[in-house]
């Protein structure tokens, strides 16, 4: 059964760049599947922000194109996120998350990591 | 872009009823890409009805989901202890391809 671990700093400076790493484990990061990064404000619901496959071909959020970079390294089994010029509306637990290639939907979760937007 | 609305916001209910919870689409959807997961305090979604009525694997069936075009709905026949928690449904669209997600429904004990 696969496995999603998120890393990456707890708080991130206003203008700054957040950065996470999502570990794949127990499954292939090169089986058909997109790999998504997704986020949660306290408190409110769930975003989507944007997904990577093994390839390296990605899909964005419209409103956060500009800011985002979702990546694979194949050879880590791992994918990233960069969202740059972060405020604190970026402030969120921010989840990774597997879909199948034409499934529409995400079967398998991290457990989340916390990421704090303050100076 | 296809905004999902789920009704109610809260739905107080005791152990054993059933619950019904309702999700909107802006306009007709393909029933393929409508999702539901539960989600409790502290922790990642879980995904429970994907194509908008097939279960998830290890998920009971006391959990069902129905509908098409713009009404879909998440039936839990008889609630368990365990059940009480938030409910997402979620849209996928093809193209481009994006991925949104209603408010919740928020399960609580009466």
């Amino acid at each position: 059964q696969v496995q999603l671990q998120e890393s990456g700093p707890g708080l991130v400076k206003p203008s700054g760049t957040l950065s996470l790493s999502c570990a794949v484990s127990g499954g292939s990061i090169s089986s058909s599947h997109w790999w998504s990064w997704i986020r949660q404000p306290p408190g409110k619901g769930l975003e989507w922000i944007g997904e990577v496959y093994q390839s390296g071909i990605t899909n964005y959020k419209a409103s956060l194109e500009s800011r985002v970079t979702v990546s694979v390294d194949k050879s880590k089994s791992q994918f990233s996120l960069r969202l740059s010029s972060v405020t604190a509306a970026d402030t969120a637990v921010y989840y990774c998350a597997r879909s199948l290639v034409r499934g529409g939907y995400f079967d398998s979760w991290g457990q989340g990591t916390l990421v704090t937007v303050s100076s | 872009e296809i905004v999902l609305t789920q009704s109610p916001g809260t739905l107080s209910l005791s152990p054993g009823e059933r619950a019904t919870l309702s999700c909107r689409a802006s306009q007709s959807v393909s029933s393929s890409w409508l999702a539901w997961y539960q989600q409790k305090p502290g922790q990642a979604p879980r995904l429970l009805i994907y194509a908008a009525s097939s279960r998830a694997t290890g998920i009971p069936d006391r959990f069902s989901g129905s509908g098409s075009g713009t009404d879909f709905t998440l039936t839990i026949s008889r609630l368990e202890p365990e059940d009480f928690a938030v409910y997402y449904c979620q849209h996928y669209d093809i193209s481009p391809p994006l991925f949104t997600f209603g408010p919740g429904t928020k399960v609580d004990i009466k």
